[in-house]
């Protein structure tokens, strides 16, 4: 199965908005609305900050918000913050009972 | 409150089985609705997915791992394993266990796959 696509890179300044896209196929993102958002600061094991498309977990932020359309999901992080300078990473479920990540995307906070 | 413990072997020599165990806490596995999963992070490369087994038994793997794979659970231990045979450099990663749809994860530990 092929990883969903992430850009490599994105930046912002501190107090914008950016977002982040994760495309998948009629097969994974597409199909379900199980897309989960993982934040990974360096030297430490991902975190999850949306779940199910749009979920906020109890104690992330409400800067963080995510939303699909199509076979498309997206992360958006609002009054960007130089803490949220991390890797992230879409993750969904496939048709295929499996699960597939994203290729990873560095958030630089310029 | 759930929590899950990784233990293994962090050296393992090339065409050995990698054999891992994430410890349950706080929680059944036999009483939980749950995914049990794997997941697995080269250095400075992303994420990939394992597998993971249903608290029903049943199990789902990564098509690129399948023919080397195996999870299972001991509900008599409250813990679930994965065993990954022939290895060779390319699994040397940190290795995760994870759990509630992926939404908690054990702390991961590095595991080098070298003779």
């Amino acid at each position: 199965q092929s990883t969903l696509t992430q850009p490599a890179s994105v930046s912002g300044s501190p107090g914008q908005s950016i977002t982040i896209s994760c495309t998948g196929t009629i097969s994974d993102v597409g199909a379900y609305n199980y897309v989960s958002w993982y934040q990974q600061q360096p030297g430490t094991a991902p975190k999850v900050i949306i779940y199910e498309v749009s979920i906020r977990p109890s104690g992330v932020s409400y800067r963080f918000s995510g939303s699909k359309s199509g076979n498309t999901a997206s992360l958006t992080i609002s009054g960007l913050q130089t803490e949220d300078e991390a890797d992230y990473y879409c993750f969904s479920y496939t048709r295929s009972a499996t699960w597939v990540f994203g290729g990873g995307t560095k958030l630089t906070v310029l | 409150q759930l929590q899950l413990q990784l233990s293994g072997p962090g050296l393992v020599k090339p065409s050995e089985t990698l054999s891992l165990t994430c410890s349950v806490s706080g929680d059944s596995i036999s009483g939980s609705d749950y995914y049990w999963g794997w997941i697995r992070q080269p250095p400075g490369k992303g994420l990939e997915w394992i597998g993971n087994i249903f608290y029903s038994g049943t199990t789902s793997y990564n098509p690129s791992l399948k023919s080397r794979v195996t999870i299972s659970v001991d509900t008599s231990r409250n813990q679930f394993s994965l065993n990954l045979h022939s290895v060779t450099a390319a699994d040397t990663a940190v290795y995760y266990c994870a759990t509630k749809s992926y939404r908690l994860w054990g702390q991961g530990t590095m595991v080098t796959i070298s003779s």
